[in-house]
């Protein structure tokens, strides 16, 4: 069973650093690409960054360019979400998420729980 | 604002069939498969629907894609009281070279 569990949320003031982390486990951690979407509160769901399987190629939105930064370790099945120079707007349950694939098309397939993270003075 | 245009809400009586519309651009849903996801109260989205209109293993043949130009749409038949929740589109944008979402559609069964 394929398993995703965030950590590292909380409270943090205005620009501020927090490191998340997903541990993942069900899955060959290694042959996926993984993401961080999130959500804010009365706000629709936003793609925030994602990491190709091996780590060699990352994507970020634009808003988090140079504040954010997506790293894994394969070896031990982790994701992390690197996050500096916070600010309000940043506010949202993170979500980790697993890349799905079926007959060569990928997608957002399985998502963690989520960890709060909240950006205020 | 987000790039894909959901209504903010939709209701039904249980039984009937609702649907949920979700309009895009050339560069999205035109040209690129469309995602569902449902979010049940407190928890995390989990995919209804992928490449347009196929269910994952599990999903009951209630809920239906379909897509149509630059829009994508979500039906929901013989509506339930479990089927309350948020629903949510999602596509890869070609010129953002990014996943998109639309706002979201709270969907309230009377």
């Amino acid at each position: 069973e394929v398993q995703l569990v965030e950590s590292g949320g909380g409270l943090v003031q205005p620009g501020g650093s927090l490191r998340l982390s997903c541990s993942a486990s069900g899955f060959t951690f290694s042959s996926y690409v993984m993401h961080w979407v999130r959500k804010a509160p009365g706000k629709g769901l936003e793609y925030v960054s994602g990491i190709s399987s091996n780590g060699g190629n990352t994507y970020y939105t634009e808003s988090v360019k140079g504040r954010f930064t997506i790293s894994r370790d394969n070896s031990k099945n982790t994701l992390d979400l690197q996050m500096s120079s916070l600010r309000a707007e940043d506010t949202a349950v993170y979500y980790c998420v697993k890349d799905d694939c079926t007959n060569g098309v990928c997608y957002l397939g399985y998502w963690g729980q989520g960890t709060l993270v909240t950006v205020s003075s | 604002q987000s790039v894909l245009t959901q209504p903010p809400s939709a209701s039904g009586t249980p039984g009937q069939r609702v649907t949920i519309s979700c309009s895009g651009s050339s560069s999205n849903i035109g040209s690129k498969y469309a995602y569902w996801y449902q979010q049940l109260p407190g928890t995390a989205p989990k995919l209804l629907i992928y490449r347009d209109n196929q269910r994952p293993s599990g999903v009951p043949d209630r809920f239906s894609g379909s897509k149509s130009g630059i829009s994508a749409s979500l039906a929901i038949s013989g509506l339930r009281s479990e089927d309350e929740a948020d629903y949510h589109c999602a596509t890869w944008d070609a010129s953002l070279s990014g996943w998109v979402f639309g706002g979201g559609t709270k969907l309230t069964v009377l």
